[in-house]
C-alpha cells in the first residue's frame, strides 16, 4: 500500500511558467513532509521542507503548500527554468519516529523547455 | 568532497554471486541509511544504523540482505545468491540527527543478469 502518492509520473512546462507538483499521502500520522530533487547518475537532494503545523513554506522561487485535511502537499516553481528539469520526489515522515525514515512518493519528472 | 561517498558507483554480476557496496557517510553524522530505487519508483527504506547499532530494518530486507556499521564510520550491504530482482539503484544516506534532512550519495547501480 503505497502511502505517498504522486499521480502525475510527468510534467512538462514552458521556462518562465509555474510548475505545480502535487503529491498526496493517507497515512494521517505523518506530520513533516518534504521534496527532493534528482538528477540522473546523482542522489536526490533536499530541496524544501514543511511542518504539519503549517500550510506553506516559501523558500526563494520555491513553494510548498500543504491541505492536512486533503492529505495533500503541492511544490510551486516559479518561474520555471531548464535547470529544474530533474525528478522531484515528495517524502513525508512522523516526526517522533526516532529513526527518521522517510517515505517517498513515486515521483514526477519535470521537464522544462527553453 | 565531504558528502556522501557510495563505492562502487556501477555493479553489474551474474545471478547467484554475492556482492558488497560501501557507503562513507558524511564523518560527524552519526545516523546511516540505506534505500533501494528501482525504475519509476521512489526509494524504499531498507536499514537504519545510530551510530554502530542497527536499529530498523524493513521487511524488504530479506535474509540475503546484511548491512554493517563495524565502528559507527563507514557501512558496508551485502547481497548472497543474488536475484534479477535485486537490480536496483542502493542509495546510502546519513543525517546528525532524527531532526535533520538528509544528505545522499550518488548510489550503487547494480544490474543482475
Amino acid at each position: 500500500d503505497q502511502q505517498v502518492k504522486q499521480n502525475s509520473p510527468s510534467l512538462s512546462v514552458q521556462e518562465g511558467r509555474i510548475s505545480i507538483l502535487n503529491c498526496d499521502y493517507t497515512n494521517s500520522m505523518f506530520d513533516y513532509f518534504l521534496w527532493y530533487k534528482k538528477y540522473p547518475a546523482e542522489g536526490p537532494t533536499f530541496l524544501i521542507s514543511i511542518s504539519s503545523i503549517k500550510d506553506k513554506n516559501e523558500d526563494g522561487r520555491f513553494t510548498v503548500f500543504l491541505n492536512k485535511s486533503a492529505k495533500h502537499l503541492s511544490l510551486h516553481i516559479v518561474p520555471s527554468q531548464p535547470g529544474d528539469s530533474a525528478v522531484y520526489f515528495c517524502a513525508a515522515k512522523i516526526s517522533d519516529n526516532a529513526g527518521n525514515m522517510l517515505t517517498f512518493g513515486g515521483g514526477t519528472r519535470l521537464m522544462v523547455k527553453p | 568532497d565531504t558528502g556522501v561517498s557510495q563505492d562502487p558507483r556501477h555493479k553489474i554480476t551474474k545471478r547467484g554471486q554475492n556482492v558488497t557496496f560501501r557507503c562513507d557517510p558524511i564523518s560527524e553524522h552519526n545516523r546511516l541509511y540505506w534505500y533501494r530505487q528501482t525504475l519509476g519508483q521512489g526509494p524504499e527504506f531498507l536499514t537504519y544504523f545510530q551510530n554502530e547499532a542497527q536499529l530498523e530494518k524493513s521487511r524488504l530486507l530479506s535474509d540475503r540482505f546484511s548491512a554493517e556499521r563495524p565502528k559507527g564510520s563507514f557501512s558496508t550491504l551485502e547481497i548472497q545468491r543474488t536475484e534479477q530482482g535485486d537490480s536496483a539503484m542502493y542509495l546510502c544516506a546519513s543525517s546528525l540527527t532524527a531532526n535533520y534532512g538528509y544528505t545522499f550519495g550518488s548510489g550503487t547501480r547494480l544490474t543482475v543478469v
